[in-house]
């Protein structure tokens, strides 16, 4: 299996522009999340989906991030218009059924995509 | 707001002696835990886990042990080896699918 897959790895924009981030899940898992890292806060939970629904978005800053998963095998998360603040790496994740040797499902990461806006 | 936390930032050790990786967590409903290793421009990757109803959990070269009186978690790491350099993630599941991070410990193996 190729993991989780993210595009594009490294996003430069200027500010108000409208960026678009993609994930590509590990195939059969169920459940897809999107998390923002920066030095100052850490990892953090955006949003998650379930069997393509969004299940908790609470973790969304404000109006301007979006997430969609109009299908099992992809997910986007959109900001716009785009603020210096919003620069960070976006990590996509997914789990799935149990699998040998894990008491849970286990979240699988993506590479992530480093976001620059100026 | 609750959450889980690191005690240090930053861990040298020796090449070839154990390291010891702490996390103190806070919400008393937590009853899933993991450790992830994120190496240097990649994503998190999954270590070991455990739930709240075990005390010890363990892997290859990495034991998590759980103490729930005093909420608290470790990660060891047998051996530490240069590749182990890395920031290590403890991570919490209070009742929802979501995970709670810490802000990770940078592991630094001294040659």
């Amino acid at each position: 299996d190729a993991g989780v897959i993210q595009s594009p790895r490294h996003e430069v924009t200027e500010m108000g522009q409208e960026v678009t981030l993609r994930c590509k899940p590990i195939s059969g898992h169920d459940y897809l999340f999107w998390y923002r890292q920066t030095m100052m806060r850490g990892l953090e939970l955006l949003i998650y989906f379930n069997n393509n629904v969004p299940i908790d978005d609470s973790g969304m800053p404000e109006d301007r991030f979006s997430a969609k998963m109009p299908n099992a095998s992809f997910s986007t998360l959109k900001i716009q218009p785009s603020e210096p603040r919003d620069s960070a790496v976006y990590f996509c994740a997914s789990s799935g059924p149990l699998a040998s040797g894990r008491l849970l499902d286990t979240q699988y990461f993506g590479p992530g995509t480093r976001l620059t806006v100026l | 707001g609750e959450s889980v936390g690191l005690h240090l930032p930053t861990l040298s050790v020796q090449e070839g002696d154990n390291s010891i990786i702490n996390c103190a967590y806070s919400n008393s409903a937590s009853d899933y835990f993991i450790w992830y290793k994120q190496e240097s421009g990649k994503g998190p990757q999954f270590i070991i886990d455990i739930r709240s109803n075990m005390d010890k959990r363990q892997g290859q070269r990495v034991t998590v042990l759980l103490n729930k009186t005093v909420k608290h978690l470790s990660l060891q790491i047998a051996a530490t080896q240069p590749g182990d350099s890395a920031v290590y993630f403890c991570a919490d599941r209070g009742g929802a699918d979501g995970l709670t991070f810490g802000k990770g410990t940078h592991l630094i193996i001294q040659p």
